[in-house]
């Protein structure tokens, strides 16, 4: 079945340090989905990419589909103690009807 | 508001019972899904719904049961068949499938007393 890897598990980086999470699939993806999810919280919908090689930017994220469309990264510029959670990737073959998602990482930002 | 309301917030379960956990939407949405967190383990999908009346199993299905008499209701049993339970459970929906983000319920903390 659909494999979506995602590394690192956990990232620790002081404030004001870049933040990148990947994920990879053993598939080529439809789409791909990102969620944030805080501490004691639930997933909460970030962002949607369809095309190949498509970038798109929210304030400090920016996420982007790979060319092959199997693989996805999420990069956070200056972090924030806000930006503190676990990041989930969600990608989804053409023939599914729901995605798969990865194992999620881990933010940790230390003042 | 619209949203997903998740019922209880914490639940405990003693052994051989059943226990079922509720999951509420109003936002007209098709399809509603259930998953399982545990450390380390992302989300984990144990059954989804398309359409009212109709359910498949996700890929942790076993010892879990569903049901989709409502479009707006989407209850999880957790039975006693599931031998290790103790999780974070998470209700979600979508328009549809595909290509529709999903939003999600404030979970349900499922304990073995």
């Amino acid at each position: 079945g659909q494999q979506v890897m995602q590394i690192p598990q956990y990232q620790h980086v002081q404030e004001g340090e870049d933040f990148t999470t990947y994920c990879n699939s053993s598939t080529t993806l439809s789409n791909i989905q990102w969620y944030k999810q805080r501490p004691g919280g639930h997933p909460v919908f970030l962002i949607q990419l369809v095309k190949s090689g498509e970038v798109k930017k929210q304030k400090r994220l920016t996420f982007q589909f790979g060319e092959a469309k199997k693989n996805s990264s999420l990069h956070i510029t200056a972090t924030q103690t806000t930006d503190v959670g676990t990041y989930f990737c969600a990608g989804r073959e053409g023939g599914s009807y729901i995605p798969t998602f990865g194992r999620g990482t881990s933010l940790i930002v230390h003042p | 508001d619209g949203g997903i309301t998740q019922s209880p917030k914490y639940l405990f379960r003693k052994e051989g019972q059943n226990v079922t956990l509720s999951c509420e939407q109003n936002l007209n949405h098709d399809a509603m899904y259930w998953y399982r967190q545990d450390p380390g383990q992302g989300l984990r999908l144990i059954y989804y719904s398309q359409i009212v009346n109709d359910f498949q199993k996700g890929d942790i299905a076993e010892g879990y049961s569903v049901s989709r008499e409502k479009k707006e209701s989407f209850p999880l049993t957790v039975t006693s068949a599931q031998k290790n339970p103790t999780a974070f459970y998470l209700c979600a929906s979508s328009i549809s499938g595909g290509n529709q983000p999903q939003h999600f319920g404030d979970g349900t903390r499922l304990s073995i007393l």
